[in-house]
């Protein structure tokens, strides 16, 4: 069974400050990964979606990097603002049939002006 | 709209009430997802729809709870004889293919009295 656990579970920096949010999974046999952003009281917003032949993937701001050997994923955000904060979810696909993805509890950024 | 469409946004019930959540997808996807997202909990895979397969029904918690897509595009989730624990964020989600990225819609809260 595929677990997915995001660390820290908050985090507070200053604005400016280039931070990394950090995923980690149990099985690396994924097809896919997705970054996602949640807003309170919103549905996700999809920002990044990595698939298992890929070692990163860049859009503007962030950029997201996969391990699968070590099952790992990280999401890089660059010069962080005060619209930034958000709770910041991953999610991993573990194969071109399975519809269900796997989600870590997510990591609640604050960026501080 | 462009994006995946939910209805009602809000809904209050009472306990032993039977509801319908409403899920509008991007036009032309071909996969459709339901997830739950519970206060303080984590994205719980609900149903999955493919096209014309037979969905996955694997997440659904109880008999009580059903969905059906009708025309390969708008789907409803019931829960029928609603309980205060299925009180949560229902999130629908839609994505071109099986297995593809996924965008989701802002969700439909439901709190059971």
């Amino acid at each position: 069974k595929q677990e997915v656990t995001q660390i820290p579970a908050a985090l507070s920096v200053p604005e400016g400050e280039n931070l990394v949010l950090n995923c980690s999974f149990t099985d690396s046999a994924i097809y896919n990964l997705q970054w996602f952003r949640q807003d309170p009281g919103k549905g996700l917003t999809s920002l990044l979606l990595i698939q298992s032949s890929q070692r990163e993937q860049t859009s503007g701001r962030l950029n997201a990097s996969l391990d699968k050997s070590s099952g790992r994923s990280t999401l890089y955000i660059a010069a962080s603002q005060p619209g930034d904060s958000a709770t910041y979810l991953c999610a991993v696909r573990q194969g071109t049939n399975a519809g269900k993805s796997t989600f870590g509890d997510g990591t609640t950024l604050t960026v501080k002006p | 709209g462009a994006g995946v469409s939910q209805s009602p946004s809000n809904k209050v019930t009472e306990k032993g009430k039977d509801v319908e959540l409403r899920c509008d997808p991007i036009s032309g996807h071909t996969a459709l997802y339901w997830y739950r997202q519970s206060l303080g909990q984590g994205l719980e895979f609900l149903i999955y729809f493919q096209g014309n397969s037979a969905p996955d029904k694997s997440g659904l918690p109880s008999d009580r709870f059903s969905a059906e897509r009708t025309g390969g595009s708008v789907s409803t989730l019931t829960i029928q004889r609603t309980q205060q624990e299925d009180s949560a964020v229902y999130l629908c989600a839609s994505s071109p293919r099986g297995a593809g990225e996924l965008f989701f819609g802002e969700g439909s809260r439901l709190t059971v009295l």
